[in-house]
């Protein structure tokens, strides 16, 4: 079946414009996670949404990160008014959160640069 | 703080040989540990996952450990080909009750596999 998928894969935008990342879940995943990986560095957590709960968004590096989830479906990430520190790619990893050894399913990332 | 550390950094083998990447946690409460290879340009997958009780599970021509006393896990790959060339992801999962999860990412080793 189709897997996790991300659009666009690469963004390139000037500093101070805002941008939407969009990702689409496995279907009947409950769980859906954003994460940062900045060039040679480890992945950043940043959101996770669970079902219907309230959003974990302890990982949201400003304010100007925000995401929205509308029930099992796809999500959207935004950045307002960009900084080059934003540039990295952007993963999405959708699970079915059943216990504790749930499974991880990753897109393929957007690449996102600010000029 | 839960911290995942992974070494070498990175490492070249050549085609055929054997090798072993290492993973360092201090994380509480352990849930399970597990590494993943991502490959240039795409999402991290999963290898193997570990619980507390199994110190080695295989995948193929991949074997991890874990030895929870000492919280150490490797990842030893036999037999190495070049589509082995990769980066392996060391992630670790706590679970402090009530459906909250945390992951723990490590920084990954970056192999290369030469001809």
């Amino acid at each position: 079946g189709a897997g996790v998928s991300q659009s666009p894969s690469n963004k390139v935008t000037e500093k101070g414009k805002d941008v939407e990342l969009r990702c689409d879940p496995i279907s009947g995943h409950t769980a859906l996670y954003w994460y940062r990986q900045r060039l040679g560095q480890g992945l950043e957590f940043l959101i996770y949404f669970q079902g219907n709960s309230a959003p974990d968004k302890s990982g949201l590096p400003s304010d100007r990160f925000s995401a929205e989830r509308t029930g099992e479906s796809v999500s959207t990430l935004t950045i307002q008014r960009t900084q080059q520190e934003d540039s990295a790619v952007y993963l999405c990893a959708s699970s079915q959160v059943a216990r504790t050894n749930y499974e991880q399913y990753f897109g393929p990332g957007t690449r996102l640069t600010v000029t | 703080k839960n911290q995942v550390e992974q070494s070498p950094q990175s490492l070249i083998i050549l085609e055929g040989k054997n090798c072993t990447l290492q993973c360092n946690y201090t994380v509480s409460p352990f849930s399970n540990l597990r590494w993943y290879k991502q490959d240039t340009g795409r999402g991290p997958v999963s290898l193997t996952i570990m619980t507390f009780s199994e110190n080695t599970k295989s995948n193929g021509r991949y074997t991890a450990t874990l030895d929870a006393d000492t919280k150490q896990s490797s990842l030893h790959i036999t037999a190495s080909q070049l589509s082995d060339s990769a980066s392996y992801i060391c992630v670790v999962t706590s679970y402090s009750g009530a459906g909250s999860y945390q992951l723990t990412f490590g920084k990954g080793t970056k192999l290369s596999v030469i001809p």
